[in-house]
């Protein structure tokens, strides 16, 4: 089974332009879950959604950031206008999303690198 | 603020001996611990948990322990192997009822060296 895919795996862009970073997640799995790594501030959950609905997007930084979802098998992060201080790792990771279970395995791809210069 | 902390940004340890990552959590409310792995150019990947109703855990070579009254949890791994080279992630989730978010530390990264 094909796990957590993520496109591009590496990105530069020039301050001021739309990335935009997509994730298929894993066939069958219900929960989705946007992750942005730096070294400062380590791994933060920006955005999660169950059957397509978001359900915390409280760790979006600002209003640059948008995540949409719009069937089981795509998600999409963008950032317009990007930043330099944008640049990160950004992991997408899956999970099973069962109804009642409040806790499950996160399957995460293998990142998109993000640098805006 | 941290509520998961990491204090050991890296750690050393010589093959066939125990490792031993830390990790200590702030929020009373948090339930259950989990350790993920992470190597160079991939995600983190799930390694082992513990719910707040047990102190000890153990998969094969991975040994999680809690400490409530400290907020302190520690993954052992004995005997430690090359492989076992990687970041190791400490998460922490239960802040409500039906939310699935962890909240992560900064991550120890453990090379075990031949």
């Amino acid at each position: 089974d094909a796990g957590v895919i993520q496109s591009p795996r590496h990105e530069v862009t020039e301050m001021g332009q739309e990335v935009t970073l997509r994730c298929k997640p894993i066939s069958g799995h219900n929960s989705l879950f946007w992750y942005r790594q730096t070294m400062m501030r380590g791994l933060e959950l920006l955005i999660y959604f169950n059957n397509n609905v978001p359900i915390d997007d409280s760790g979006m930084p600002e209003d640059r950031f948008s995540a949409k979802m719009p069937n089981a098998s795509f998600s999409t992060l963008k950032i317009q206008p990007s930043e330099p201080r944008d640049s990160a790792v950004y992991f997408c990771a899956s999970s099973q999303g069962l109804a009642g279970v409040w806790w499950e395995t996160q399957y995460f791809g293998p990142g998109t690198r993000l640098l805006v210069l | 603020d941290q509520q998961v902390k990491q204090n050991s940004p890296s750690l050393s340890v010589q093959e066939g001996r125990i490792s031993i990552l830390n990790c200590d959590y702030t929020n009373s409310m948090f339930d259950y611990f989990l350790w993920y792995k992470k190597y160079p150019a991939e995600g983190p990947t799930f390694l082992i948990s513990i719910s707040s109703i047990k102190d000890k855990n153990e998969d094969g070579r991975f040994t999680v322990f809690l400490n409530k009254s400290a907020k302190h949890l520690s993954l052992h791994i004995v005997p430690s192997q090359p492989g076992d080279s990687a970041v190791y992630f400490c998460a922490a989730s239960g802040e409500a009822g039906n939310n699935r978010k962890l909240i992560w530390g900064l991550g120890t990264s453990l090379a075990v060296n031949p």
